[in-house]
C-alpha cells in the first residue's frame, strides 16, 4: 500500500536550476530511499537515508530527513536535461514492504 | 553483474492464455520482489521471496502465481488475466538484511486483450 505523499506532483525547471521535492509518510521507518524512473521503465536507486541520519549527499543530490515531522526532501542541484524523470520516495520499515510515494514528475527545459 | 534482467520486455496475451514473466539476478541478493505499476502511479508490492521462500503475498489474485526456482531466478506465472491486469511488472532484488536499496529490472510491459 502507498505510504507516502509527494509534493509537488509535477515540476518544470530550466536547465541549471535546482529542483526540490518533498515526501511525507505516516508510520515509523528504518530508512527512506529515493528512486528515479525514466519513461515508465525500471526504477533506479538514487540514495538511502537511515532513520538516525538527518542529511545525506551524493553528487548533485541532497536528501534530508525529519523523523519528527515524518518528512523528507530531495534536492537536485544544477539540473540537466537528463534529470527529466519521475522521482519516488520509498519507506522501508524493515519488513520487506518497501512502500512508494505517489511520485514527482520533473521536466528540465533546455 | 549489478543488474536485474527481466524477460520479455513486452508481452501481449489473451485472457485465456498462460504466460510467464522471468527475472534473474546474480548479485547474491536473497530477497526478490514482484511489483505492479499502472500508468502514472507508484509501484505496488505483489510478492516477496526471502531465501527462496514466499514470505509476503499482498492479497494478489490467484491468476498470478509466483515461483522462485533458485536464489537467482524469479518467475511470475500468468493465467486467465483480465484487461485491468495490463501494467508494467517490475522485478527487484535486495540484500535480505540491513539498510540497502533495491535493484530493479527494466520491467515487462504487459497488455491483456
Amino acid at each position: 500500500s502507498q505510504q507516502g505523499e509527494e509534493d509537488p506532483q509535477a515540476l518544470s525547471i530550466q536547465e541549471g536550476e535546482n529542483a526540490t521535492m518533498n515526501c511525507s509518510y505516516k508510520t515509523s521507518i528504518n530508512n527512506l530511499q529515493w528512486y528515479r524512473q525514466n519513461s515508465g521503465r525500471g526504477l533506479v536507486h538514487l540514495i538511502l537515508i537511515r532513520s538516525n541520519e538527518r542529511e545525506k549527499h551524493s553528487g548533485r543530490l541532497r536528501v534530508t530527513l525529519d523523523t519528527s515531522k515524518k518528512s523528507s526532501s530531495l534536492l537536485i542541484t544544477a539540473s540537466r536535461a537528463a534529470d527529466t524523470a519521475s522521482y519516488f520516495c520509498a519507506t522501508d520499515a524493515n519488513d520487506y514492504k518497501l512502500s512508494f510515494g505517489a511520485g514527482t514528475t520533473v521536466t528540465v527545459r533546455a | 553483474d549489478t543488474e536485474v534482467t527481466q524477460t520479455p520486455k513486452h508481452l501481449v496475451m489473451g485472457m485465456t492464455n498462460k504466460k510467464s514473466l522471468k527475472c534473474e539476478q546474480h548479485m547474491g541478493h536473497r530477497a526478490m520482489y514482484w511489483y505492479k505499476q499502472k500508468a502514472k502511479k507508484p509501484p505496488e508490492l505483489m510478492f516477496v521471496y526471502s531465501y527462496e521462500k514466499l514470505s509476503i503475498n499482498e492479497s494478489v489474485p490467484s491468476r498470478f502465481s509466483p515461483e522462485c526456482p533458485n536464489s537467482s531466478l524469479l518467475n511470475l506465472h500468468l493465467h486467465a488475466l483480465q484487461p485491468e491486469d495490463s501494467a508494467l511488472y517490475l522485478c527487484a532484488s535486495s540484500q535480505a538484511h540491513g539498510d540497502y536499496g533495491y535493484t530493479f529490472g527494466s520491467g515487462t510491459r504487459l497488455t491483456v486483450v
